[in-house]
């Protein structure tokens, strides 16, 4: 079956770095995708990602393993408005997606 | 990305009554939109997939008879939850596809069933 796997829930101190991961079993891959939904509201798109390596976006940074099956959301310089569920979501080979049960990322000062 | 928006935001309606939510791609011709749905604390969750002029695609489970799904033109989708009941109250969200497999999500639709 295909599966997403994502921590349920993570805490990080303001200013600091925070690194939550996904792992992914999908029936052929087109891409990953990291959302974030802060509480009460809709997702928005953070990053895609089809091929291994880093790609950084100012505070964010995403990476991926397609051999491992295997990404990170990489978040610097937290900031209290990062508190929000940070969803992980794989691309299929028929271009559906399947999403994670999401990682909800609580920031302390 | 595209902007997209939903209406209504909130709806509390009695149980047995339709409701009708409208997402709308602002600035983005939308040949295929999603809607999903969303109980507290749990991952999103495909109803459907909605091509412009044809019929809707349900994701097992989902009755396509009660969730009507119209997607009459490439800025307008609209899901109609008929008779609904307290056990359909949740989160709706629709969702227009963009370029490289993107999805571009509105502000979603608390609905609440009495």
């Amino acid at each position: 079956g295909q599966n997403i796997d994502q921590p349920t829930e993570m805490t990080a101190t303001e200013g600091a770095i925070v690194q939550i991961n996904c792992t992914y079993q999908t029936s052929g891959f087109n891409g990953l995708f990291w959302y974030q939904q802060h509480a009460g509201e809709a997702p928005t798109f953070l990053s895609y990602n089809v091929l291994d390596g880093l790609e950084e976006k100012g505070r964010f940074s995403s990476f991926l393993s397609r051999s491992k099956g295997y990404s990170y959301l990489l978040l610097k310089e937290l900031q209290m408005k990062d508190s929000a569920s940070y969803l992980c979501a794989a691309l299929d080979s028929n271009y559906q997606l399947i999403w994670g049960a999401g990682t909800k990322l609580i920031i302390k000062p | 990305g595209a902007v997209v928006s939903q209406h209504p935001s909130w709806v509390i309606c009695k149980s047995g009554t339709s409701v009708k939510i409208e997402c709308r791609s602002l600035d983005f011709q939308a040949t295929t939109m999603f809607w999903y749905r969303q109980f507290p604390k749990q991952s999103l969750m495909l109803m459907a997939t909605s091509n412009e002029g044809s019929k809707a695609t349900y994701e097992q489970g989902v009755e396509k008879d009660k969730f009507l799904i119209n997607h009459a033109s490439l800025t307008l989708s609209t899901l109609t939850v008929t008779s609904a009941h307290p056990e359909d109250s949740s989160f709706y969200i629709c969702s227009v596809k963009g370029g490289w497999e993107t999805q571009y999500f509105g502000p979603g639709t608390r609905l609440l069933v009495l």
